[in-house]
């Protein structure tokens, strides 16, 4: 089945130490999305990839970063977590035409320690 | 500034029973929405979606309705069924060029009594 998949799903890194959370779609998606949600509040857009084009968000820190090597892929970078920077972090998936909304992943949990 | 809202954080209903979720926004230029169901540990699932050019959309058990004029929306699911049980998301959209970008209420958890 075609889908999007993010890994890992648990990802536990120690205060100020770079990590890399993973996200890869079989759907063949033009648009890749990076959300991040905190307990009880709305998923909050990060930024987007369009193609190969990236759209940041205004209000994400510096300390968070995107590479999307190719079609399928796509990672989020957070230089140097903080505590705050604990959240899951979903990515999403969506066709540039039309709008039929987004496939999301399942969700990576990271806890910074 | 939050453009959608879901002002309900948590809703219980009895099994069998009508399930109603509510959801406001603030920007007119959105012009579809979708709700997202989404259990624990697990990403959000589409669930139905409704343009502006309409004001109800069925599936199923699951009714959407849209006032527009109250930039406002509603889920209904009947009957409900104790699987109903989950976090609900309203997110709404304006096309943009560069894709779609959704914005997201707080969601609503659902809890379903056999």
């Amino acid at each position: 089945d075609a889908m999007v998949i993010q890994n890992p799903r648990y990802q536990v890194t120690q205060f100020g130490k770079p990590v890399t959370l993973s996200c890869s779609q079989t759907l063949n998606h033009n648009v890749m999305y990076w959300y991040q949600q905190k307990s009880s509040q709305a998923p909050k857009l990060l930024f987007h990839y369009y193609d190969k084009d990236f759209n940041n968000e205004a209000d994400t820190p510096d300390n968070f970063q995107s590479r999307r090597p190719n079609t399928s892929f796509c990672f989020l970078d957070i230089r140097s977590p903080g505590l705050g920077d604990a959240a899951m972090y979903l990515c999403a998936t969506s066709s540039s035409y039309g709008n039929y909304g987004y496939t999301f992943g399942s969700g990576t949990r990271l806890t910074v320690v | 500034d939050q453009q959608v809202k879901q002002n309900s954080p948590s809703l219980s209903v009895q099994e069998g029973r009508i399930s109603i979720l509510n959801c406001d926004y603030t920007n007119s230029m959105f012009d579809y929405f979708l709700w997202y169901k989404k259990y624990p540990a697990e990403g959000p699932t589409f669930l139905i979606s409704i343009s502006s050019i309409k004001d109800k959309n069925e599936d199923g058990r699951f009714t959407v309705f849209l006032n527009k004029s109250a930039k406002h929306l509603s889920l209904h699911i009947v009957p409900s069924q104790p699987g109903d049980s989950a976090v609900y998301f309203c997110a709404a959209s304006a096309m943009r060029n560069t894709g779609n970008q959704f914005y997201f209420g707080t969601g609503t958890s659902l809890t379903v009594i056999p």
